[in-house]
């Protein structure tokens, strides 16, 4: 039974340009999680998705920052017009239908603006 | 692959007990773990972290054991208040990454 994977694990962009981070949450779970650990700082939380639905984003930065969960595919946080303050280690988790409280996170994606 | 585990997916204690939450890894090549806390609605937040250099680190009631030849780490609360309450995370990191365990429910009983 796979993990969570997460691709690209390392990313390079430019200011400027757009990144796309992918997460594919374990067989059968249909909730998904991103979150954010700038260096030195904890994990912040950012979203929270069903197949289809954004449940809470109130982590999320107001600009550029969007997620989704199709009903088919990966989940995909996506960042447009990149900053160097993005440059950030990002989490996906996900967890099962029945909620209960065990996350399980992929090996994250380090994202390098330069 | 899950290189961390968590095997208790919960736990419940009295207050003013000992809470230990335990975490085994597979890498060897892992050398620095750290426990987050985990409140409902909220991203987890770090709580204490040691180094492979050192067996155990200290921080008030929280401390946390390492032991290298048996990939095992252990969070040891103690004495364990109500406000102790949530789910720990464990992780463990080398250079290029970061793994974490799925996660225990701590609960503290008044």
């Amino acid at each position: 039974n796979a993990g969570v994977m997460q691709n690209p694990r390392h990313l390079v962009r430019r200011r400027g340009q757009e990144a796309r981070l992918r997460c594919s949450p374990m067989k059968g779970h249909s909730h998904v999680y991103w979150y954010r650990q700038l260096p030195e700082e904890g994990l912040k939380f950012m979203v929270y998705l069903q197949k289809e639905n954004i449940i809470d984003e109130s982590g999320m930065p107001k600009e550029r920052f969007s997620a989704e969960f199709p009903k088919e595919g990966p989940s995909i946080l996506r960042i447009q017009q990149v900053v160097r303050g993005d440059s950030a280690a990002y989490f996906c988790a996900s967890s099962p239908p029945i909620q209960g409280d065990e996350q399980f996170f992929g090996p994250g994606t380090r994202l390098t603006v330069l | 692959d899950q290189q961390v585990k968590q095997n208790s997916p919960s736990l419940s204690v009295q207050e003013g007990r000992i809470s230990i939450l335990n975490c085994d890894y597979t890498n060897s090549m892992f050398d620095y773990f750290l426990w987050y806390k985990k409140y409902p609605a909220e991203g987890p937040t770090f709580l204490i972290s040691i180094s492979s250099i050192k067996d155990k680190n200290e921080d008030g009631r929280f401390t946390v054991f390492l032991n290298k030849s048996a990939k095992h780490l252990s969070l040891h609360i103690v004495p364990s208040q109500p406000g102790d309450s949530a789910v720990y995370f464990c992780a463990a990191s080398d250079n290029n990454d970061m793994r974490f365990g799925a996660g225990t429910r701590l609960t503290v009983k008044p």
